[in-house]
């Protein structure tokens, strides 16, 4: 199994550029989550889907940032416009969906820089 | 509220020396724990989970974490530390009113010395 694929693993855009990030979870996984981790507020969970349906976006940060699952082998999180306070490393994790205590796998990550 | 809580920022062992990385939890009901390391560079990899039955819970890379409900801690050990387990741990445990998510710590970082 090739886990969980993130792409591109580095991005660095200018202030007000429109970002894309891409995520591609474990096959036969239901679940998927959106994490952004950084030095000052540790790891943060942003967005999750159960079978491609969000469930719970209250993490969030604001109407820049924008998820999307159109399948269940695909999701992107998009920030337009971007912020040097975006500037974050961007996981993506999957599980299978079970409400109950499978463990999530996570991806290596994009790192974002914003210029 | 749910929380967990890892009180050391950092944890500094001699390789082959036992090491230990706390973490406490507050959950109101059966907690589901697990324990997760970060390598540089890369995405959290799961190492293990409680969920219930024996207390002591044997994990990836010889690494074992012991639950305590009476102390509520979820401690993680290891008996022989190694340089290559430098890395950033965390502590999570599942969020009983959203059973998909995971409530995680702020990390520990291991450092293991030659």
């Amino acid at each position: 199994d090739a886990g969980v694929i993130q792409s591109p693993r580095h991005e660095v855009t200018e202030m007000g550029q429109e970002v894309t990030l891409r995520c591609k979870p474990i096959s036969g996984h239901n679940s998927l989550f959106w994490y952004r981790q950084t030095m000052m507020r540790g790891l943060e969970l942003l967005i999750y889907f159960n079978n491609n349906v969000p469930i719970d976006d209250s993490g969030m940060p604001e109407d820049r940032f924008s998820a999307k699952m159109p399948n269940a082998s695909f999701s992107t999180l998009k920030i337009q416009p971007s912020e040097p306070r975006d500037s974050a490393v961007y996981f993506c994790a999957s599980s299978r969906l079970s409400g109950s205590y499978n463990e999530q796998f996570f991806g290596p990550g994009t790192r974002l820089t914003v210029l | 509220a749910q929380s967990v809580a890892q009180p050391e920022d950092q944890v500094n062992v001699a390789e082959g020396n036992p090491l230990t990385v706390k973490c406490t939890y507050s959950v109101s009901g059966n907690p589901y724990l697990f324990w997760y390391v970060q390598y540089p560079n890369r995405g959290l990899q799961f190492l293990l989970k409680y969920i219930t039955g024996d207390n002591l819970v044997k994990g990836s890379y010889g690494f074992e974490a012991e639950f305590n409900k009476s102390q509520t801690s979820f401690h993680l050990k290891k008996p022989s530390a190694l340089v290559s387990d430098s890395a950033l741990y965390f502590c999570a445990v599942r969020d009983i009113r959203d059973t998909d998510k995971l409530i995680f710590g702020t990390g520990t970082r291991l450092q293991v010395f030659p």
